[in-house]
């Protein structure tokens, strides 16, 4: 079993449209919870982080963990074709190490 | 959050032959780097964790005597690819861990081995 599962998509939604992302993870130690887009051929860049159970919210972007059931999402409001990207989770352990989902590509229509 | 930059941006080579590739922390100084290898549609894998004025330490499976890491300075790592062979052909990220936050990453090196 991977440390984090998440569904690759793809995922394609109309302009303006809610996104959702989901992911599990199967470690309880795991204390810190990442978003990060990759556009093709570039690095990953931060979209979201947090650590403790509940909402965070910043512009567009929802990030929810509930530590109980091991699940994080992402909701990205009025999408736009530029939110168009893969959106990888990743959650870090003790050692400041970090697994990844398997990222979910999105696409936006305009 | 921190700046981090990667040299070259992508590489060709031939079989057999040594690649190396910076990863440079632009604004901070970064007592720890990470290293990464991200094939095609898949997600990124940790492969090293490089540490400034020591040795790094690598993640199971990956071989340390292939993938050479330098971590000289608060600033630079070096990830040398030794006797590539096409199927090392990846996408290699480094990343940078600021204080108390999470990682920021490099924009990658792709290296394509024929």
């Amino acid at each position: 079993q991977k440390e984090v599962e998440q569904d690759p998509g793809p995922l394609s939604v109309p302009e303006g449209a809610i996104v959702s992302l989901n992911c599990t993870y199967s470690n309880s130690a795991f204390q810190y919870f990442m978003w990060y887009r990759q556009y093709s051929r570039k690095g990953p860049e931060l979209l979201m982080y947090t650590y403790s159970s509940g909402n965070k919210e910043d512009g567009r972007f929802t990030a929810q963990v509930d530590k109980s059931s091991k699940y994080i999402s992402l909701f990205i409001r009025d999408s736009q074709p530029s939110d168009s990207a893969t959106y990888l989770c990743a959650i870090e352990s003790n050692d400041y190490k970090l697994s990844f989902g398997a990222g979910t590509t999105v696409t936006v229509r305009a | 959050g921190a700046v981090v930059s990667q040299h070259p941006s992508w590489v060709i080579c031939k079989s057999g032959t040594s690649v190396k590739i910076e990863c440079r922390s632009l604004d901070f100084q970064a007592t720890t780097m990470f290293w990464y290898r991200q094939f095609p549609k898949q997600s990124l894998m940790l492969m090293a964790t490089s540490n400034e004025g020591s040795k790094a330490t690598y993640e199971q499976g990956v071989e340390k005597d292939k993938f050479l890491i330098n971590h000289a300075s608060l600033t630079l790592s070096t990830l040398t690819v030794t006797s590539a062979h096409p199927e090392d052909s990846s996408f290699y990220i480094c990343s940078v861990r600021e204080g108390t936050d999470t990682q920021y990453f490099g924009p990658g090196t792709r290296l394509t081995v024929l």
